[in-house]
């Protein structure tokens, strides 16, 4: 079975602009979670969507947005991009409910702000 | 507030020999415990979980861990060290009984050199 996927796998972009990554969760996983890696530390909770529906958020400014599709697939918006933006975009898919902490991870998208 | 502590920034050991990989957490209830690695450039893969019964957990590549509720620690192990495990190690918490959210929150990651 395929892992999760994640597009693009590298990105640069400028500082003010806007970028979208994509991500498509496991066959059968309802649940996509965002995580962002400054380079040196782990992962950082953004969101949690199932169902369409924001399930959790991490402490991100609104300029970090994210929607689910009907085909469980995620995109992650981030508008007005910083410097300290750049890091590794990882997407994790899940089952819901008590497995809902269960994550497997995809390979990352490397966002770089120049 | 749900923490996760790696107490080793860097740990380098000889192949072959054992390791273990500290962990400590803070939560108030019982956690949902996790071991990842991530080999440069890419993302996490699990090496083993804790969701309740028996304390001690074995995962894959020959990893295992041991959850002691009293220490708040959750640490891997492994008997024989090969060149192969050198990358980062993460441990994270997953807040137990929260309502189908899966947010986990991870340590600052142990990164291993293994020494031929």
């Amino acid at each position: 079975d395929a892992g999760v996927t994640q597009s693009p796998t590298h990105l640069i972009k400028t500082r003010g602009q806007q970028v979208t990554l994509r991500c498509s969760p496991i066959s059968g996983h309802k649940s996509v979670s965002w995580y962002q890696q400054v380079l040196g530390q782990g992962p950082q909770f953004i969101f949690q969507y199932y169902e369409k529906e924001e399930r959790g958020r991490g402490n991100f400014p609104d300029r970090f947005s994210a929607r689910q599709f009907p085909n469980y697939s995620s995109e992650l918006n981030v508008n007005a991009l910083l410097l300290g933006d750049s890091a590794l975009y990882l997407c994790a898919s899940s089952f819901t409910g008590a497995r809902a902490h269960e994550q497997f991870f995809g390979p990352g998208t490397r966002l770089t702000v120049l | 507030a749900q923490s996760v502590t790696q107490p080793d920034i860097h740990i380098t050991v000889s192949e072959g020999a054992s390791l273990e990989l500290r962990c400590n957490y803070s939560y108030g209830a019982t956690p949902y415990l996790f071991w990842y690695v991530q080999s440069p450039g890419q993302g996490l893969q699990l090496l083993l979980k804790y969701f309740s019964g028996d304390t001690l957990v074995q995962g894959i590549k020959g990893f295992e861990a041991e959850f002691k509720r009293s220490q708040s620690s959750f640490n891997l192990r492994k008997p024989s060290v090969h060149w192969s495990d050198a990358a980062e190690y993460f441990c994270a918490v997953g807040a137990a009984g929260s309502s189908n959210t899966g947010k986990l929150i991870f340590g600052q990651g142990t990164t291993l050199q293994v020494k031929p």
